[in-house]
């Protein structure tokens, strides 16, 4: 089975930079995702990560290390729009073929 | 390029009844994923259908089914609804549903079952 841990919620402030954190216990690891979801929207893509090291794509880079099961999200000038939850998404392969299994979601709320 | 649809996007009903949820992919998207997504629980994968086959299955009872149609359209189906069941339902779609391959969430079908 798969296990992904992120925090529950997380407040920042406008303009401040935020870390949120994803640890995963997987067999078969084949990439990990960021989501965004606002509230009563569907997820959208953020980013993708399948090799070590950090994916920068303006003001959000996300880091992976699958030596210890370990990634985050960084959120730069943080604006009151980036007030969302952010699931961390790790795609595994099995007999059947690929699947991806969510975390429970981070809530970040930013203030002003 | 018009994004993945869902419908409908809202639907009450009573325990015991059925319901059959409609997802239509982004043209070209031959994989079709469905999860689950309530507070308590997130979202949790239910099934991938590719060229019309179940793919992949969560662990989800067999009230839970699905189908896939040649225009890789999907429908899963919930029969005998509980209270639990209410959730919003969504739908991915992905090129091939490969390793890297992106996935595209439709708005959801926000089921209520009273």
């Amino acid at each position: 089975g798969q296990n992904i841990d992120q925090p529950t919620e997380m407040t920042a402030t406008e303009g401040a930079i935020v870390q949120i954190n994803c640890t995963y216990q997987t067999s078969g690891f084949n990439g990990l995702f960021w989501y965004q979801q606002h509230a009563g929207e569907a997820p959208t893509f953020l980013s993708y990560n399948v090799l070590d090291g950090l994916e920068e794509k303006g003001r959000f880079s996300s880091f992976l290390s699958r030596s210890k099961g370990y990634s985050y999200l960084l959120l730069k000038e943080l604006q009151m729009k980036d007030s969302a939850s952010y699931l961390c998404a790790v795609r595994a392969y099995n007999n059947a073929g690929n699947m991806l299994t969510f975390g429970g979601g981070t809530r970040l709320m930013v203030k002003p | 390029k018009a994004g993945v649809t869902q419908t409908p996007r809202y639907l009450i009903k009573t325990r015991g009844q059925q319901v059959t949820l409609s997802c239509s992919p982004i043209s070209g998207h031959r994989s079709v994923s469905w999860y689950q997504q309530t507070p308590g629980q997130g979202l949790q994968f239910l099934f991938e259908y590719f060229s019309e086959t179940q793919r992949n299955k969560g662990n989800f009872p067999g009230r839970f089914s699905g189908r896939q149609f040649s225009n890789s359209r999907s429908e899963m189906n919930v029969s005998t609804l509980e209270l639990g069941d209410s959730a919003l339902y969504l739908c991915a779609s992905s090129l091939e549903g490969l390793a890297g391959d992106e996935q595209f969430f439709g708005p959801g079908t926000r089921l209520t079952v009273l």
